[in-house]
């Protein structure tokens, strides 16, 4: 079934120590998304790729980089994570932009916690 | 900036009773879309309404959007412990050239068996 994988599921890191978070999907979707969830909130975008063209939020952190190398995969680093990182991370993709086109379909989220 | 703002925040109800849930918008839309958040799980798409004034059912779900295309609603007939979860709406702007939704903060719904 075409899908959207995260790895891992649940990360723990240390205070400061970057982390990687990975999503790949096979869906064949030209748009990929990094939302960060907090508990009780509505996921909160932090950048979006249209194909290769990166779209970074105003609001995003610059500890916060994200990387496509690909049409399948996309990875969210964080470079130096704090307590209040700590959230699920949730990728998505969609076929294009646009009424009509932009249903996302989200993976399951990577649970990152801070030490 | 553009805001969707989405009521009530929580809602109890007894299982068989309905449940609505409300979006406002700041601004015109071109689409909305309602998505679910089960406990402990992600969203899921659940529609997309796009015309101004269209309705919408799935089962017990009943989907509108506005005349206006600045709000919408969902409504769930006779409830079940199934409907749990966390419903979100998200719309797409039509000002502004931007490609991403605005979510709202989501109802959280909980059904007494």
């Amino acid at each position: 079934d075409a899908m959207v994988i995260q790895n891992p599921r649940y990360q723990v890191t240390q205070f400061g120590k970057p982390v990687t978070l990975s999503c790949s999907q096979t869906l064949n979707h030209n748009v990929m998304y990094w939302y960060q969830q907090k508990s009780s909130q509505a996921p909160k975008l932090l950048f979006h790729y249209y194909d290769k063209d990166f779209n970074n939020e105003a609001d995003t952190p610059d500890n916060f980089q994200s990387r496509r190398p690909n049409t399948s995969f996309c990875f969210l680093d964080i470079r130096s994570p704090g307590l209040g990182d700590a959230a699920m991370y949730l990728c998505a993709t969609s076929g294009s932009v646009g009424p009509g086109y932009n249903e996302q379909f989200f993976g399951p989220g990577t649970r990152l916690t801070v030490l | 900036g553009q805001q969707v703002m989405q009521i009530p925040q929580y809602q109890h109800v007894q299982e068989g009773e309905d449940f609505t849930t409300y979006c406002n918008s700041s601004t015109t839309l071109s689409n909305i879309q309602w998505y679910k958040q089960r406990p402990g799980g992600h969203p899921v798409f659940l529609i997309q309404l796009v015309k101004s004034g269209e309705v919408k059912k799935q089962k017990r779900l009943t989907f509108q959007f506005g005349e206006a295309k600045k709000n919408s609603s969902l409504h769930i007939t006779a409830t079940q412990t199934t409907d749990v979860g966390t419903y979100f709406c998200a719309g797409l702007p039509t000002q502004g050239g931007s490609e991403k939704l605005v979510f709202g903060k989501g109802t959280k719904l909980t059904v007494n068996p």
